[in-house]
């Protein structure tokens, strides 16, 4: 069975700093394309960014609110999945989760919860 | 970017009766050299994180009941639920994986009448 838990979450300030993490089991995760989501409280899904397999280059695409104080990486030896997050805001503010970047095997976690408050 | 509005924004429906949700892009999404619309349906429940429904607009996913369907193409969509079942209560998204960044729409919250 495929699982991914997500890690990090936190209260943090305005302008302040987080790192998210997912742990990925299941699967081959050097092979899998991954991205990150985040819901606001009450609000729908936004699309956060997502990275290839390093086989397939490794890039990463972003989000147009959050190019340039998110970056997403990998680490293939951990199985882990990362969501640097810089320069928060309040409207960063969301339940984050890990998604498989797959359509014929999409898998989500549950979520942790980034709370950006003074 | 690609702009996804849905609509209606809620709707409430009967249990057995057919229940339609609308979905629109702000550019045509249909890829020319595959003949494939770029367009996902997700139901996500309360508490829940989503679950994708419908891909390539009208593929279903795996374990989707076959009362769920999407059609359209270009730039207008629709996901159905043929006979609404209470399990069925939801709030469903629709999502462009066109181009990044990829975009869903405001979502559609489906309620029992």
């Amino acid at each position: 069975e495929v699982q991914l838990v997500e890690s990090g979450g936190d209260l943090v300030k305005p302008g302040g700093s987080l790192r998210l993490s997912c742990e990925v089991s299941g699967l081959t995760f050097s092979n899998a394309w991954m991205g990150w989501v985040r819901q606001a409280p009450g609000e729908g899904l936004e699309w956060v960014g997502r990275i290839k397999s390093k086989t397939d280059g490794g890039t990463t695409d972003y989000g147009t609110p959050v190019k340039g104080r998110f970056t997403i990486t990998r680490d293939d030896s951990r199985d882990t999945l990362y969501l640097q997050m810089n320069s928060l805001k309040t409207e960063d503010t969301a339940v984050y989760y890990c998604t498989t970047d797959s359509l014929v095997r999409n898998i989500w976690g549950q979520g942790t919860l980034v709370t950006v408050s003074s | 970017d690609i702009v996804m509005t849905q609509s209606p924004d809620s709707l409430a429906v009967s249990l057995g009766e057919r229940a339609t949700i609308n979905c629109k892009s702000s550019q045509s999404v249909l890829y020319s050299s595959t003949n494939e619309n770029y367009l996902a349906w997700y139901q996500q429940k309360p508490g829940q994180p989503p679950k994708l429904l419908i891909y390539w607009a009208s593929t279903r996913g795996s374990g989707v009941p076959d009362r769920f369907s999407g059609s359209g193409s270009g730039t207008d969509f629709t996901l159905t639920i043929s006979s609404l079942q209470a399990e069925d209560v939801a709030v469903y998204y629709c999502q462009q994986y066109y181009s990044t960044p990829f975009s869903f729409g405001q979502g559609t919250k489906l309620e029992l009448k």
